[in-house]
């Protein structure tokens, strides 16, 4: 079961510098997209979410694109911090539903000084 | 900032044995959820719950799991005969409403030996 699929285990980057985490999808029914961050021995913490009817959302650093036809999500961080380390999860979910989110299984950034 | 909190962080517990996970959830949400993370796999969701009652569950959220909000703070997650395979993290998260995001708590690290 791979509906949200997050292919980069790891990710590195210069502080200052743009992040930009992917993250693809294959259900062209979700309408509900989500990132959250995690630090270790921490849960997941809401970033930034996107609906199906746009196709970019920005929050400060943060923004979310969305491409429906090419079923592909980014998150761009610019610029990023050291204080930005942490694993990324994507996640998709249906607006009609009770809220069950598929997630993906997490992109590590290290972001260096 | 409101915050989901749980309770305990680690729950170690001997196979068979039963087992209850405790979540206080954001005092104005409506929504409340139960996920979990087996080691180095997906955040995967094991049940939705709205006005007292199951409102979605996964294939996971079998005859052995049960959630209850026992008052009008508290969510619990009850495994009745514990497996080794139920070890994992156990994350609780609520939201407003299904469309809006859901906010983790810190998990519960449950290890079953």
């Amino acid at each position: 079961d791979q509906q949200v699929k997050q292919n980069s285990p790891s990710l590195s980057v210069q502080e200052g510098r743009i992040s930009i985490l992917n993250c693809d999808y294959t259900n062209s029914m979700f309408d509900y997209f989500l990132w959250y961050k995690k630090y270790p021995a921490e849960g997941p913490t809401f970033l930034i979410s996107i609906s199906s009817i746009k196709d970019k959302n920005e929050d400060g650093r943060f923004t979310v694109f969305l491409n429906k036809s090419a079923k592909h999500l980014s998150l761009h961080i610019v610029p990023s911090q050291p204080g930005d380390s942490a694993v990324y999860f994507c996640a998709a979910g249906f607006v009609g539903s009770q809220g069950n989110l598929i997630f993906g299984k997490g992109t590590k950034l290290s972001v260096k000084p | 900032e409101p915050e989901v909190t749980q309770t305990p962080s680690h729950q170690v517990t001997q196979m068979g044995q039963e087992v209850i996970l405790r979540c206080v959830p954001i005092s104005n949400h409506l929504y409340f959820y139960w996920y979990r993370q087996i080691l180095g796999q997906k955040v995967e969701f094991l049940v939705s719950f709205y006005n007292n009652e199951i409102s979605e569950k996964s294939e996971i959220f079998d005859d052995q799991f049960s959630v209850e909000r026992p008052d009008g703070s508290n969510f619990t997650l009850k495994i009745r005969s514990t497996k080794l395979e139920d070890s994992a993290m156990y994350f609780c998260a609520s939201s407003v409403e299904t469309d809006q995001p859901q906010h983790f708590g810190d998990g519960t690290r449950l290890s079953i030996l």
